[in-house]
């Protein structure tokens, strides 16, 4: 049972270029969100996806796109990546039942923007 | 934005030593968990709480969720190296929705040997 994949695992960018982060998860899990974490700042929402074919922003959204085409996979989209988007990328998948919300992370990208 | 204010922001003591991490909030949370980060990892949750007054014990370490869920407490007894690490609480939205999660921004603990 491989949980929550990312991948790649490190990645570095030019300004103005284009990426996308892929997450998958095989727990069949209905919630998949992205965070970023930067020092000092903690791990801030960017997207998530209560379902297949929807999504919805979370608290640091412009610059990032995402889809969810299906219950397993969840990619996040750098259209235009800028020096400010250097960070580490999380993604996490989560059920909830019994008032609980159990979040599983990967192991993260990291993310540098020259 | 719900915020959730952890304090102290950074923690080195000797093993053996106790100490209390807290977690701070006005707003009430459905549930509060809490999650352990290693270096070049991502977080793993530890605990998670969910009625007011509630303790949870986890070998050396105690959690509480305060009456009102508003606050959470850690407390970790004779720590060790072993416990090193970035510790973050994270609340969950009250009023149903609870799939979005509200972190602190940590404290990263050092044990010393």
């Amino acid at each position: 049972n491989a949980g929550v994949t990312q991948t790649p695992k490190f990645q570095v960018l030019k300004t103005g270029q284009s990426m996308t982060l892929q997450c998958a998860q095989d727990m069949n899990h209905e919630y998949m969100s992205w965070y970023r974490q930067d020092p000092g700042m903690g791990l801030r929402l960017i997207h998530y996806s209560v379902g297949a074919g929807i999504t919805d922003q979370g608290e640091v959204p412009n610059g990032y796109n995402v889809s969810r085409s299906t219950t397993e996979d969840f990619p996040l989209r750098l259209l235009s990546a800028a020096p400010s988007q250097t960070s580490v990328y999380f993604c996490a998948s989560s059920y909830s039942g019994r008032g609980k919300n159990i979040q599983y992370f990967g192991a993260g990208t990291r993310l540098s923007v020259l | 934005t719900q915020l959730l204010e952890q304090s102290p922001q950074f923690l080195s003591i000797q093993e053996g030593e106790n100490l209390t991490v807290y977690c701070n909030s006005s707003s009430v949370f459905s549930s509060l968990q809490w999650y352990r980060q290693e270096p070049g990892e991502g977080p793993v949750l530890l605990v998670t709480v969910v009625t007011g007054g509630e303790v949870k014990k986890l070998k050396r370490l105690t959690f509480q969720f305060g009456d009102a869920r508003k606050d959470s407490s850690l407390h970790i007894t004779a720590a060790q190296p072993g416990d090193t690490g970035l510790y973050l609480c994270a609340g969950a939205h009250s009023g149903g929705s609870n799939y979005k999660l509200t972190f602190g921004k940590g404290t990263l603990l050092t044990v010393n040997p």
